[in-house]
């Protein structure tokens, strides 16, 4: 299966700023997804990027706060913009293998992200 | 949309087998998955079962599907203390995406 690295692996931000989250898979896959798991819940798909085109989001995210780039098969990213302490949990890297469709998800190790 | 519902704690001793359950609403999903959360790391794939299958069995760990009565389970034969995290159910709805359950917390003890 695909080994996917994610960077930061945690951080701390003021309110206000923003962060880049970088997911990079070591092989082409053609569905990467982003997920939020705020303390203590379940996972939340937040977009599902797309190469080449427009990330589409989930019901309550929206591009101007989470704004996503997938310039190639191989790599994403996702900003999380003026963020507040609510915007604190674990924010997740998924990747479907390979590049045929509806085929297993597997995680990265996620960034853990805290706002003060 | 799609609902999965899991028990979200089970306390095991050590060398038992543990049953986690998981129940879900949407018949269409094609692939049911287990993943295992431990503390402080990211979500690791587990096992998955295909829709069409009834059983699958990977060393210590069997997942069972029952399709009629929308029911998975996943039974980890003798449960060592490194099998202590939080257990996640996710079922793919009939958009394709993954639904996940709340998460069952597998506590082993001695």
């Amino acid at each position: 299966s695909a080994v996917i690295s994610q960077k930061p692996s945690r951080d701390i931000c003021q309110r206000g700023t923003s962060l880049t989250i970088q997911c990079q898979v070591d092989s082409q896959v053609t569905m990467m997804f982003w997920y939020r798991q705020q303390p203590g819940q379940s996972l939340t798909l937040i977009a599902t990027a797309n190469q080449g085109s427009e990330a589409t989001y989930e019901s309550g995210f929206v591009i101007d706060k989470f704004p996503i780039s997938r310039p190639n098969l191989t790599f994403s990213t996702l900003t999380v913009s003026n963020m507040s302490p609510e915007d604190s949990s674990i924010y997740l890297c998924s990747v479907s293998d390979g590049l045929i469709g509806n085929q297993p998800q597997h995680f990265g190790d996620g960034t853990r992200l805290s706002i003060l | 949309g799609e609902d999965v519902e899991q028990s979200l704690f089970l306390s095991v001793r050590e060398g038992d087998s543990s049953v986690i359950n998981c129940t879900y609403t949407d018949s269409s999903s094609t692939y049911l998955y287990w993943y295992k959360q431990e503390p402080g790391a990211g979500l690791q794939l587990l096992t998955y079962i295909f829709s069409n299958m009834d059983m699958k069995q990977d060393q210590r760990l069997t997942v069972l599907l029952n399709k009629k009565d929308k029911h998975l389970s996943l039974r980890i034969a003798d449960t060592q203390t490194g099998d202590s995290a939080i257990y996640f159910c996710a079922v793919t709805d009939s958009w394709g995406k993954l639904q996940f359950g709340a998460g069952t917390q597998v506590v082993v003890t001695p």
